[in-house]
C-alpha cells in the first residue's frame, strides 16, 4: 500500500544543524511538501519540492531523491524556536495528499 | 494576509453524542479541508469540498458528515462520538482543486474528548 515514513523523533544542538528524513512509496508522484508544526498550533507550509535535488530556501534547504523515494529537510544554524513537529506529504498520481506522521524536533541549548 | 478560526478549540462530548465543529476562512478560497490528527499518525483526510455547496468524502469520511453553506465557512459534524476518534480535527483551505502545487493553510484545530 502507499506510505509515507518518518522518524518519530529527532534530537540535535543549538547552532547546529538537523536533518530531518522522509521516505515514501505512492501510486505516481506530484510533489512534495514539507510543514512545520508547533505544539498546539496550525501546521505551516515550509518547502514544495517537485524535480530531483537540492532546493535551498536559507534556514531550510530540501533535497528530493524520486528514483529513491527519498527527502529530507535541512535546518540549518538551529535555534531553540525550531523546536516543533516536522511533517512530510506526498501528492500521488490522483493528486491525493498521504501524509507522514511527522518528525518531533528537540533543540538542547 | 488571512486566517482560518476553528471553533471550539476544545470541545467535550459524551459517547453516542452528535457534535459539530466549526471552521471560517477569509483568504477567498475555494477549497477546504477537514483532517484528523492522531497521535503518532499521519492527517487522514475526511471531507473537502472545492466549492460552496460541494461536498467530497475523503478515506476517513464514515462517522462524520459535513457542510460547506458558504465559501468562507465549511463545518464537520460527529454523527455519534466515540472514544476512539478522540484526535485533533484541522481544518485547512486553499486556492484551488487537486492538480497543483498550492499551499495548504491550516486552523489551530479542535481537540476533541469524548467521555
Amino acid at each position: 500500500g502507499q506510505g509515507v515514513e518518518q522518524p518519530d523523533n529527532l534530537m540535535s544542538v543549538e547552532g547546529t544543524f538537523a536533518r530531518v528524513n522522509c521516505t515514501y512509496s505512492t501510486s505516481g508522484f506530484n510533489g512534495l511538501s514539507w510543514y512545520q508544526q508547533r505544539e498546539g498550533h496550525a501546521p505551516v507550509f515550509l518547502s514544495y519540492v517537485v524535480l530531483d535535488g537540492l532546493k535551498d530556501s536559507g534556514h531550510f534547504s530540501t533535497f528530493l531523491s524520486r528514483s529513491n523515494g527519498y527527502s529530507y529537510l535541512l535546518l540549518t544554524e538551529l535555534q531553540i524556536k525550531d523546536s516543533a513537529s516536522y511533517l512530510c506529504a506526498v501528492r500521488d498520481s490522483n493528486y491525493q495528499l498521504i501524509w507522514g506522521s511527522g518528525t518531533k524536533l528537540i533543540i538542547k541549548p | 494576509g488571512g486566517i482560518i478560526t476553528q471553533t471550539p478549540k476544545f470541545l467535550i462530548g459524551q459517547e453516542g453524542q452528535k457534535l459539530t465543529l466549526k471552521c471560517q476562512q477569509n483568504f477567498n478560497h475555494d477549497t477546504m479541508y477537514w483532517y484528523r490528527q492522531d497521535s503518532g499518525k499521519g492527517l487522514r483526510l475526511i471531507y473537502y469540498s472545492i466549492t460552496e455547496n460541494d461536498l467530497q468524502k475523503g478515506d476517513l469520511s464514515e462517522g462524520y458528515d459535513a457542510s460547506r453553506e458558504k465559501k468562507s465557512s465549511f463545518s464537520l459534524t460527529v454523527t455519534s462520538a466515540q472514544k476512539n476518534e478522540m484526535a485533533v480535527f484541522l481544518c485547512a483551505s486553499s486556492t484551488s482543486d487537486w492538480g497543483s502545487a498550492e499551499t495548504l493553510y491550516f486552523g489551530s484545530g479542535t481537540r476533541l474528548t469524548v467521555l
